[in-house]
């Protein structure tokens, strides 16, 4: 067990919706980061966050929001969502801002089913 | 530009038998290079880590790997396979972006381990 906690386990939605995906890191970790993991694209890192800010950002669409809330939680905000977005989606955190050299603990993941 | 290729997608052993998992790199700057494993229906777990410190570097479950830069390499091995060591495999690159604080993180396309008895 890592420590972080991915909220749900399991979602199954339609096409055009919208879905939300939580994340809290590990006690007393600061940064967060999503990742994205399909078939065809592998894994993919989406953003960072760190101590409510965004720090970078990979390959997000725009139809993909995220945010870091004061207690340091992380929602993933994904919309208007198409058969593609099927896909399970990591959040992961550590106890720093930047990624060089620090571990990152990984969540169970939520599976997306788009139908 | 930051990349990372491992070269297998799939790498079959017979178990008690050496395994080699290989990641090749490039990046602009000092990297940082990790190895993750994902067990079936797992998140990911790190295995080890290099930071520009030894170039041998030793990880959990008796995995290891070894940085050379001019291979460009960061090949992970293991003497002796278990059937536990089952999953998927993946190397990762990260470094600075830019002169920011921030950093870029690319994952391998993973190499799925299989271990014969």
């Amino acid at each position: 067990d890592s420590g972080v906690t991915q909220t749900p386990k399991h979602l199954i939605t339609a096409t055009g919706q919208r879905v939300t995906l939580r994340c809290s890191p590990r006690s007393g970790d600061l940064s967060v980061y999503w990742y994205q993991q399909s078939l065809d694209q592998g894994l993919q890192f989406l953003i960072h966050y760190y101590n409510g800010e965004e720090r970078a950002k990979g390959n997000i669409l725009e139809r993909f929001s995220a945010q870091q809330f004061p207690d340091l939680h992380s929602e993933l905000n994904l919309s208007s969502l198409e058969l593609g977005d099927s896909a399970l989606y990591f959040c992961a955190s550590s106890p720093r801002g930047g990624t060089g050299g620090y571990e990152q603990f990984f969540g169970p993941g939520t599976r997306l089913t788009v139908l | 530009a930051q990349s990372v290729t491992q070269l297998d997608s799939h790498v079959s052993v017979s178990e008690g038998t050496p395994v080699l998992l290989r990641c090749n790199y490039s990046s602009s700057y000092s990297p940082s290079l990790f190895w993750y494993v994902q067990h079936p229906n797992k998140g990911l777990q790190l295995l080890l880590k290099y930071t520009s410190a030894a170039t041998l570097v030793k990880g959990i479950n008796g995995f290891e790997a070894e940085f050379k830069k001019s291979e460009t390499s960061f090949h992970l091995t293991k003497p002796s396979a278990h059937m536990s060591d089952a999953a998927e495999y993946f190397c990762v690159v990260s470094d600075q972006v830019g002169g920011s604080s921030a950093s870029k993180i690319i994952f391998g396309s993973g190499t799925r381990l299989s271990i014969r008895p």
